[in-house]
């Protein structure tokens, strides 16, 4: 199994444009997650799916939209890209139903500049 | 990414020594409790997750010691190795995976 695979690794975006950050999972994972990680500061949840077709929004949600249309795959949208938005990306999955036993799995991260 | 860890607290230790990263959470609900290794460039990666009807839980090398008393949770690696050098964070989670709270991390350093 390859885990969880983020692609681009690098990108560099100027103010107002947009792009797709792509994320997929090869682990029939039920659950996916899109986190920001910023210097000095824990990772912060922006998006969430429990399962094809469902999503959710996490603790900061701002500026960015999902979708999930296949259990594998969950990409994450930026429309109008904002300095604030510079950041390093991770996109996570996990199998676990429990409600506090969460295992996640995370991909090795794009690292987002907006200019 | 390579952003990670400019402002973070570092521990350095030689080669063989053990090494003792903390961790305070801050709900007292919280009733898991995980350590992620995050190597330069990479995802977080998992090494180990206790219960908090748990004191203690050991692995391959590496302890988690929870104390509920003072919400402080510690990760121990034994004979520490330089491929150990990373960041080390916890997570707490108090019902839900929505509600899995991430620290900030300790960067540690193994010298040769």
């Amino acid at each position: 199994n390859a885990g969880v695979t983020q692609t681009p690794k690098f990108r560099i975006l100027k103010i107002g444009q947009s792009m797709t950050l792509q994320c997929t999972q090869d682990m029939n994972h039920n659950y996916m997650y899109w986190y920001r990680q910023d210097p000095g500061m824990g990772l912060k949840l922006i998006y969430y799916s429990v399962g094809a077709g469902i999503t959710d929004k996490g603790e900061v949600p701002n500026g960015y939209n999902v979708s999930r249309s296949t259990t594998e795959d969950f990409p994450l949208r930026l429309e109008l890209a904002a300095p604030s938005q510079t950041s390093v990306y991770f996109c996570a999955s996990s199998y676990s139903v429990s409600q506090s036993d969460e295992k996640l799995f995370f991909g090795s991260g794009t690292q987002l500049s907006v200019l | 990414g390579e952003s990670v860890g400019l402002h973070l607290p570092t521990l350095s230790v030689q080669e063989g020594d053990n090494s003792i990263i903390n961790c305070a959470y801050s709900n007292s609900a919280s009733d898991y409790f995980i350590w992620y290794k995050q190597e330069s460039g990479k995802g977080p990666q998992f090494i180990i997750d206790i219960r908090s009807n748990m004191d203690k839980r050991q692995g391959q090398r590496v302890t988690v010691l929870l104390n509920k008393t003072v919400k402080h949770l510690s990760l121990q690696i034994a004979a520490t190795q330089p491929g150990d050098s990373a960041v080390y964070f916890c997570a707490e989670n108090s019902g839900g995976f929505q509600k899995l709270v991430f620290g900030t991390g300790t960067r540690l350093l193994v010298s040769p």
